[in-house]
């Protein structure tokens, strides 16, 4: 059992806004940043998100993070097929001195 | 381009010793956090542990008993030493570089992975 929490699953159509969320605690979202991981089958996984709203230089724009106290969201828009894979959300917990992950969504675009 | 590339064993018997090498090429592995994340198949993502060049290596508390994190930074080698294994190690053990090695990191450059079968 993952110490950060996500849906198993999302999905949206091509064009629409999805958002996965990512549930902590006061020990790790609650007091750090946030990043998340797209992970495609078979691959390695790929930072998508730093410092909770942060996106290194080649993600596009259409990824975003948010946080507010003990959870975290990531929003994609502009849906695209390229999209559906899936998706890890990731933070320090201060209590473990290390990284913990969330269980992963998986995104499927209908 | 920076690159990292796991290698070792595939099959590792159980109560055995899992070893498994991260070569970096294209960048110094000085003044960088290296760490080890592994993925079951079909399972989500667990940080196993990093180290610092001359500092000192910090693991999951979970794991903290059976494993060992090393760099060889002459070599620009990482390396990963899991014991007494079990089926419930089998995985793909990924070697990622960590921009901080605290709550301000992000693993922002990763291996291709490594798939190691515990089985006799």
């Amino acid at each position: 059992q993952s110490v950060l929490t996500q849906p198993p699953s999302a999905s949206g159509t091509p064009g629409q806004r999805v958002i996965i969320s990512c549930s902590g605690s006061s020990s790790n979202i609650g007091s750090n940043y946030v990043c998340w991981y797209q992970q495609f089958p078979g691959t390695a996984p790929k930072l998508l998100i730093f410092g909770s709203n942060d996106r290194p230089s080649g993600v596009p724009d259409r990824f975003s993070g948010s946080k507010s106290a003990t959870s975290a969201s990531l929003a994609i828009s502009g849906l695209r097929s390229e999209d559906e894979a899936d998706y890890y959300c990731a933070a320090w917990d201060d209590s473990l001195s290390g990284w913990v992950f969330g269980g992963g969504t998986k995104l499927t675009v209908l | 381009q920076v690159q990292l590339q796991e290698s070792g064993p595939g099959v590792v018997k159980p109560s055995g010793t899992l070893s498994l090498t991260c070569t970096v090429s294209g960048a110094s592995v000085d003044y960088y956090y290296w760490t080890w994340v592994r993925q079951p198949p079909g399972k989500g993502l667990e940080w196993i542990g990093f180290t610092y060049h001359n500092g000192e290596p910090n693991y999951n508390p979970s794991l903290k008993s059976r494993v060992t994190i090393s760099l060889d930074t002459s070599r620009k080698r990482l390396s990963l030493r899991l014991t007494s294994v079990s089926s419930a190690d089998t995985a793909v053990y990924y070697c990622a570089r960590d921009r901080g090695g605290d709550a301000k990191g992000y693993f922002d450059l990763w291996g291709r992975g490594a798939l190691v079968v515990v089985s006799s």
